[in-house]
């Protein structure tokens, strides 16, 4: 595609129930990022991708959260048993090398009832 | 700690007025730093990079490493110019050279 798309856009979800989100690199882009953007907070870091493995978790803010990345492409971002401090703008973006610029997707804005 | 901070979240300038957005960062060795910029309903795009040192829609900024200062400006601000932006620290030293790292942004309300 033209570039990084995410999906849902838009994701309302009961507090308790675990969510998907997922996220479709530019084709041929080997690092894949994962942020959170709340209110007022900037961009906080999730996980990082290079190819389907992944060097950095150290920002995924407790066990609930986890990432996979199949195939070297598609990335899947599960939060389980989703708490409304969850609620946020989460943030993918990809680029063709862990040096190279980072293309980001729109976001999918979860918001936990 | 590997750190930016943007010490302001609002600035409001009137058109043709010059606009400075603040950045401060704390890393010991040499970053590479670089602007965001996300207009309104559109995804966060790169502005700006220090090392291509280009100006880009007007903005140019400069890196200060005596200072840790990489501050955005622009001599006449427009109301295009509008939109929130953000610096980010990307470590440049062996293999945690991924991860960028951002302040919490400043928003640039250019007034009529």
């Amino acid at each position: 595609g033209a570039g990084v798309s995410q999906s849902p856009s838009n994701k309302v979800t009961e507090k308790g129930k675990d969510v998907e989100l997922r996220c479709d690199p530019i084709s041929g882009h080997t690092a894949l990022y994962w942020y959170r953007q709340s209110l007022g907070q900037g961009l906080e870091f999730l996980i990082y991708f290079q190819g389907n493995s992944a060097p950095d978790k150290s920002g995924l803010p407790s066990d609930r959260f986890s990432a996979e990345r199949t195939g070297g492409s598609v990335s899947t971002l599960t939060i389980q048993r989703t708490q409304q401090e969850d609620s946020a703008v989460y943030l993918c973006a990809s680029s063709f090398s862990s040096k190279g610029e980072a293309f980001f997707g729109q976001g999918t804005r979860l918001t936990v009832v | 700690a590997q750190r930016v901070t943007q010490p302001e979240k609002l600035l409001s300038v009137f058109k043709g007025a010059p606009v400075e957005l603040k950045c401060n960062y704390s890393y010991s060795g040499s970053p590479e730093l670089f602007w965001y910029v996300q207009y309104s309903r559109q995804r966060l795009q790169l502005l700006l990079r220090h090392i291509s040192r280009e100006s880009i829609k007007g903005f140019t900024a400069d890196l200060n490493k005596g200072e840790t200062s990489f501050h955005l400006k622009k001599p006449f601000a427009q109301e295009e110019d509008s939109a929130m932006y953000y610096c980010a620290l990307r470590s440049s030293r062996g293999d945690s050279s991924y991860k960028l790292i951002f302040g919490s942004g400043t928003r640039l309300l250019v007034r009529p």
